[in-house]
């Protein structure tokens, strides 16, 4: 079946403008997670959605950061006033939810944001 | 709280020599294990992990990774480098349930031919 989609792959911007970065998760998955990766680090946690319950929002670097999910689908984050810092492959992950376990994060492919 | 860490930020192997991949966590419940791998201008794969049923842990691509308690290491290992290993390599911990994943920095792996 379909893997967890990402668009655009790649997104140029100025700084000072807002960005909007799009998953599409694999489909019946409950848990979505955006998570980044700045060049020559590991991937940062930045937001997670189980469901109905209500976001975990802590790894949120600033409220410049936002991400919104429509029931169990499609989910944008949003970056607004980019700095370069933001600079990053920003990745989207999916998961089933299994009681009592641990499921495996399915990864897309990420968009690389690039802010000049 | 949880963190990982992957010692050696560059490893390079001669294709068919052993692959050791460095992994030490820190987690104050029951950790859950996870390698995954990520090509260039790709997304991420998982490799393998561990939920606690068995401390040796085999993946994909002949890859295997071993849960040691005592020493807080889960440490990638093959028996046999090829081209095709070469990428970067994540080593990851969370708690039970869908969690986010902690991840290291990642290991880089080149195979020389």
């Amino acid at each position: 079946g379909a893997g967890v989609s990402q668009s655009p792959s790649n997104k140029v911007t100025e700084k000072g403008k807002d960005v909007e970065l799009r998953c599409d998760p694999i489909s019946g998955h409950t848990a979505l997670y955006w998570y980044r990766q700045r060049l020559g680090q590991g991937l940062e946690f930045l937001i997670y959605f189980q469901g109905n319950s209500a976001p975990d929002k802590s790894g949120l670097p600033s409220d410049r950061f936002s991400a919104e999910r429509t029931g169990e689908s499609v989910s944008t984050l949003t970056i607004q006033r980019t700095q370069q810092e933001d600079s990053a492959v920003y990745l989207c992950a999916s998961s089933p939810r299994t009681s009592g376990r641990v499921d495996t994060q399915y990864f897309g492919p990420g968009t690389r944001l690039t802010v000049l | 709280a949880q963190s990982v860490t992957q010692l050696g930020s560059h490893v390079s192997v001669s294709e068919g020599a052993l692959v050791l991949l460095r992994c030490n966590y820190s987690s104050s419940v029951p950790p859950y294990l996870f390698w995954y791998v990520q090509y260039p201008n790709q997304g991420l794969q998982l490799l393998l992990k561990y939920t606690s049923a068995a401390t040796l842990v085999k993946g994909i691509n002949g890859f295997e990774a071993e849960f040691k308690k005592s020493e807080t290491s889960f440490h990638l290992t093959k028996p046999s480098a090829h081209m095709s290993d070469a990428a970067e390599y994540f080593c990851a911990v969370s708690g039970i349930g869908n969690t986010p994943l902690v991840f290291g920095k990642g290991t880089r792996l080149s195979v020389i031919a």
